[in-house]
């Protein structure tokens, strides 16, 4: 299947300060890219749908100032936690969908984002 | 709303046992269905999924599932489980109608411990 790069796999950062995220297909160019959220012991909740050269389309609830979203080419999209508050601890991972069978999606490994 | 249910949190097994690890969805439309798997430190990856026909699914590593439309229900089975099939198994759902491709409801998924 297709690869799915997800950088940093972990990260702590201070309250306050910006954390970037980074997904890069590897052998696929993804036109739409998907970032979930997963808290413990919770299901992997949509944030929001990354479409290259365009804004992204956010999820209800979701705030699209503090969860900024690039995808900027076709085998890289970003999510960056600005202003991070203990709250926003959690695990966050991207995927993209096949090119044939919707839904079929391809996931990265993971961010644990851990805010102090 | 869809939401997707898993019975059992965690369930431990001894190799050889057979295994059942439940899913509902609640949706009254045409669905895709899905089983995800994660091994211990590595990313979600597709283990089966049904988009039409035969509602019995088979899988990778000898698991099927058995979509039930009366019971709306997608359970996934195993006859004899090993120990390398310990992992956190997730049953997702999106439908054929509009949205996202991204928008798979994932259930809180079951953690799967097989001693050996």
């Amino acid at each position: 299947g297709a690869v799915v790069s997800q950088h940093p796999s972990w990260v702590i950062c201070k309250s306050g300060t910006s954390v970037k995220i980074e997904c890069r297909s590897l052998d696929f160019q993804a036109t739409t890219m998907f970032w979930y959220r997963q808290f413990p012991k919770q299901s992997l909740m949509l944030m929001a749908t990354s479409n290259e050269g365009s804004k992204a389309t956010y999820e209800q609830g979701v705030e699209k100032d503090k969860f900024l979203i690039n995808h900027a080419s076709l085998t890289l999209s970003t999510l960056t936690v600005t202003s991070a508050h203990p709250e926003d601890s959690s695990f966050y991972i991207c995927s993209f969908s096949g090119l044939h069978n919707p839904g079929e999606l391809f996931f990265g490994e993971g961010s644990r984002l851990t805010v102090l | 709303a869809q939401s997707v249910s898993q019975h059992n949190h965690h369930v431990i097994l001894s190799e050889a046992a057979s295994l059942e690890l439940g899913c509902n969805y609640s949706y009254g439309g045409t669905v895709n269905l899905f089983w995800y798997v994660q091994y211990p430190g590595q990313h979600l990856q597709l283990l089966l999924k049904y988009f039409s026909g035969d509602p019995l699914v088979k899988g990778i590593k000898g698991f099927e599932a058995e979509f039930i439309k009366s019971k709306f229900s997608f359970n996934l089975r195993k006859p004899s489980v090993q120990w390398s099939d310990t992992a956190e198994y997730f049953c997702a759902v999106n439908s054929n109608y509009g949205g996202s491709q991204g928008n798979l409801i994932f259930g809180k998924g079951t953690k799967l411990s097989v001693k050996p």
